[in-house]
C-alpha cells in the first residue's frame, strides 16, 4: 500500500530551527510537496523536491533522498506566525498526490 | 497567481438534503480534484477531472457525484447528505496530468450535516 508517515505533532521555540520529516513508500514518485496549511484556512504550497538534495526559500528549506523515502522541511528563525500544519505530500507514477496526515507546529515564545 | 474559489466557506444542511459544493478557477487549468479533511485522517480524494465532462473517482466516491461542464467549474454534489459527511471539503486546480507542478486550493467549504 501507499504510506506516508510524520509527526502528529512538535513544538519548537520563536527564533529557533524545527526540522519537520516525512518518510514515504509509494507507488512510484514524481515529486515531493510540502504545504502549509494553518487552522481554518486551505494549504497553501511551500515547495517541491524531484531531485535528491536540498531547496533553499528564504526561511524555509526542503531535502529529499529518493533511495531513502525521506525527506524534511526545515524552517530556521521561526515566527509566531510560522504555528501551523504542514503537509507532507508525495506524487506517485500515475501524478496523483498521496498526503500525509500532517505535522502541528506549536510555536513558543 | 492562481484563484480557486469555493462558493461558501460555512454550509448547514439536513440529513437527506441534495447539496452542491462549487468551485471556479481562474487559470484555465485542466486537472480539478475535490478533497475532504477531516481531523487525523488528512486530505482524501473523492473525485477528481482530467478536462471537461471527464470524471474519475478518488479514494472516497461513495456518496458523492461530480459534475464538470466548464473547464472552470468542478461541482461535488452530495446526492442525499448524511451526518458522516460533516467535515471540510477542499477544491484544487493543476497544470496538466504529467506535469509536476503543485496544486492550488481553494479556502474550503466547512460543511455540517445535522
Amino acid at each position: 500500500g501507499q504510506n506516508i508517515d510524520q509527526p502528529t505533532e512538535m513544538t519548537a521555540t520563536e527564533g529557533a530551527i524545527v526540522q519537520i520529516n516525512c518518510t514515504y513508500q509509494t507507488s512510484g514518485f514524481n515529486g515531493l510537496f510540502w504545504y502549509q496549511q494553518h487552522a481554518g484556512e486551505a494549504p497553501t504550497f511551500l515547495s517541491y523536491n524531484v531531485l535528491d538534495g536540498l531547496e533553499e526559500k528564504g526561511r524555509f528549506s526542503s531535502f529529499l533522498s529518493r533511495s531513502k523515502g525521506y525527506s524534511y522541511l526545515l524552517l530556521k528563525e521561526l515566527q509566531m506566525k510560522d504555528s501551523a500544519s504542514y503537509l507532507c505530500a508525495v506524487m506517485d507514477s500515475n501524478y496523483q498526490l498521496i498526503w500525509g496526515a500532517g505535522t502541528k507546529l506549536i510555536i513558543k515564545p | 497567481d492562481v484563484k480557486v474559489t469555493q462558493s461558501s466557506r460555512y454550509l448547514v444542511k439536513r440529513t437527506g438534503e441534495k447539496v452542491f459544493l462549487e468551485c471556479v478557477q481562474d487559470m484555465d487549468h485542466e486537472n480539478m480534484f475535490w478533497y475532504r479533511q477531516d481531523p487525523g485522517l488528512g486530505l482524501r480524494l473523492i473525485y477528481f477531472s482530467y478536462d471537461v465532462k471527464m470524471k474519475e473517482k478518488g479514494d472516497i466516491p461513495e456518496g458523492y457525484s461530480v459534475s464538470r461542464e466548464k473547464k472552470e467549474r468542478f461541482s461535488l454534489i452530495l446526492e442525499s447528505a448524511s451526518t458522516n459527511q460533516t467535515s471540510m471539503y477542499l477544491c484544487a486546480s493543476r497544470s496538466p496530468r504529467g506535469e509536476v507542478q503543485p496544486q492550488h486550493f481553494g479556502d474550503g467549504t466547512r460543511l455540517s450535516i445535522l
